[in-house]
């Protein structure tokens, strides 16, 4: 089983509608969680951090988080074709030493929105 | 606010050469993380340094190396360069927790013939 993993891709969505993007990790005592977006060429920019079990919010996004299930999600509401792009779910696995400074990334998970 | 800066941003090495990539921090951070992208691996953790201490490793070979000085800014070296290691070098800087989480740099597309 992969330390971090995401729902396989890609994924095409038309303008307007709502992208769903999945993530489960492996180590139970993680306690940060990054969403980044990656476009063709370009470096990851981070788009969503989430700490506490819930919903966050920010714009069009909402990163969701449950330790429990060890799941964590990003909805994209009224997709644009400029969401078009890779998407990469990062944990900081484990817990003090341990995780200092190393994200455990996701193979990421193409975004396709058309118009 | 100026982010986090990798030069240079392309080399093309022979096999057995040795290269080094600097990274300048964003201001601020003392946190400086750096990672191998590949189209097959993703994205892969090399090591990070904190006020020029190394607190974390990944597994890669002892080929790969780096160091952080006082003023935050960090330097990755290769050694004895294989055509494996082609990839794009990202760097990250980071406040020192996770807690702001973590900025790369466009990176370092390294080239090795």
């Amino acid at each position: 089983q992969k330390e971090v993993e995401q729902n396989s891709g890609p994924l095409s969505v038309p303008e307007g509608a709502i992208a769903s993007l999945n993530c489960t990790y492996s180590d139970r005592g993680s306690q940060s969680f990054f969403w980044y977006r990656q476009y063709s060429g370009k470096s990851p920019e981070l788009i969503m951090s989430i700490y506490s079990n819930g919903d966050k919010e920010d714009g069009r996004f909402t990163a969701q988080l449950n330790k429990a299930s060890q799941y964590v999600s990003l909805l994209i509401r009224d997709s644009q074709p400029s969401d078009s792009a890779t998407y990469l779910c990062a944990v900081n696995l484990g817990a003090g030493g341990t995780s200092y400074g190393k994200l455990t990334f996701g193979q990421g998970t193409i975004l396709t929105v058309h118009p | 606010k100026a982010g986090v800066t990798q030069t240079p941003r392309y080399l093309i090495k022979t096999r057995g050469q040795q290269v080094t990539l600097s990274c300048s921090p964003i201001s601020g951070h003392r946190s400086v993380s750096w990672y191998q992208q590949t189209p097959g691996q993703g994205l892969q953790f090399l090591f990070e340094y904190f006020s020029e201490t190394q607190r974390n490793k990944g597994n890669f070979p002892g080929r790969f190396s780096g160091r952080q000085f006082s003023n935050s800014r960090s330097e990755m070296n290769v050694s004895t360069l294989e055509l494996g290691d082609s990839a794009l070098y990202l760097c990250a800087s980071s406040l020192g927790t996770a807690d702001y989480g973590y900025t790369f740099g466009s990176g370092t597309r390294l080239t090795v013939v």
